[in-house]
């Protein structure tokens, strides 16, 4: 089925170092979605955007919904061993009310 | 956001046989909710969207007569998968849609041997 491209699939990073990921789309999305998911557990929800443009945070996280609705990238500041896991974007279909989401980014963190 | 259970958390089961896997939001009535499949190292794919009192929708390529999809109520879907065979061994996940975003379930371990 149709994905989200996100890049890079993995990282692996010291403690204390600031990381970013992203996610390109040929196709426009009114809402833009970034997940973290732990070993063994469903995806949480880490933030959500819903304007072009539009920057939000949540603690030591940043994202942005790219203003041509066809992109997203995710901040993470002064990563902690917690930061661990799998990030997946993910976009909302408007028409279809299902989610496409990108392969994912592992990172790895050295403390 | 809406608070989801899914129950077993994992599950071995043999060849040919069936399992049961349920899905339960607590504190949200969901007329809609999803069921996705993830195999080691990759994405979460769709199988099908579940609807309470009708039938369930599946995603291309996936069997609705393998996999059994029965939204019983405003709170839980259960997703059955028949004559399991072991490369139906996946991890299953649910969600329950808000007005964009998906709460999703802890997810079920399957091991069909």
């Amino acid at each position: 089925g149709q994905q989200l491209n996100q890049s890079p699939q993995s990282m692996f990073i010291q403690e204390g170092e600031d990381v970013s990921m992203n996610c390109t789309s040929s196709s426009i999305f009114n809402t833009w979605l970034w997940y973290k998911q732990d070993p063994g557990e469903g995806p949480v929800l880490l933030i959500a955007l819903y304007k072009a443009g539009e920057l939000t945070s949540n603690g030591r996280l940043t994202a942005q919904f790219g203003i041509t609705r066809k992109d997203s990238f995710l901040n993470i500041s002064a990563s902690i061993p917690s930061d661990v896991g799998i990030y997946f974007c993910a976009g909302h279909n408007s028409n279809t009310g299902k989610l496409i989401f990108g392969q994912g980014t592992t990172l790895q963190v050295k403390p | 956001g809406a608070v989801v259970s899914q129950h077993p958390s994992r599950v071995i089961c043999k060849s040919g046989t069936s399992v049961k896997i349920e899905c339960r939001s607590l504190d949200f009535q969901a007329t809609t909710m999803f069921w996705y499949r993830q195999f080691p190292k990759q994405s979460l794919m769709l199988m099908a969207t579940s609807n309470e009192g009708s039938k369930a929708t599946y995603e291309q390529g996936v069997e609705k007569d393998k996999f059994l999809i029965n939204h019983a109520s405003l709170t839980l879907s259960t997703l059955t998968v028949t004559s399991a065979h072991p490369e139906d061994s996946s991890f299953y996940i649910c969600s329950v849609p808000g007005t964009y975003e998906q709460y999703f379930g802890p997810g079920t371990r399957l091991t069909v041997t």
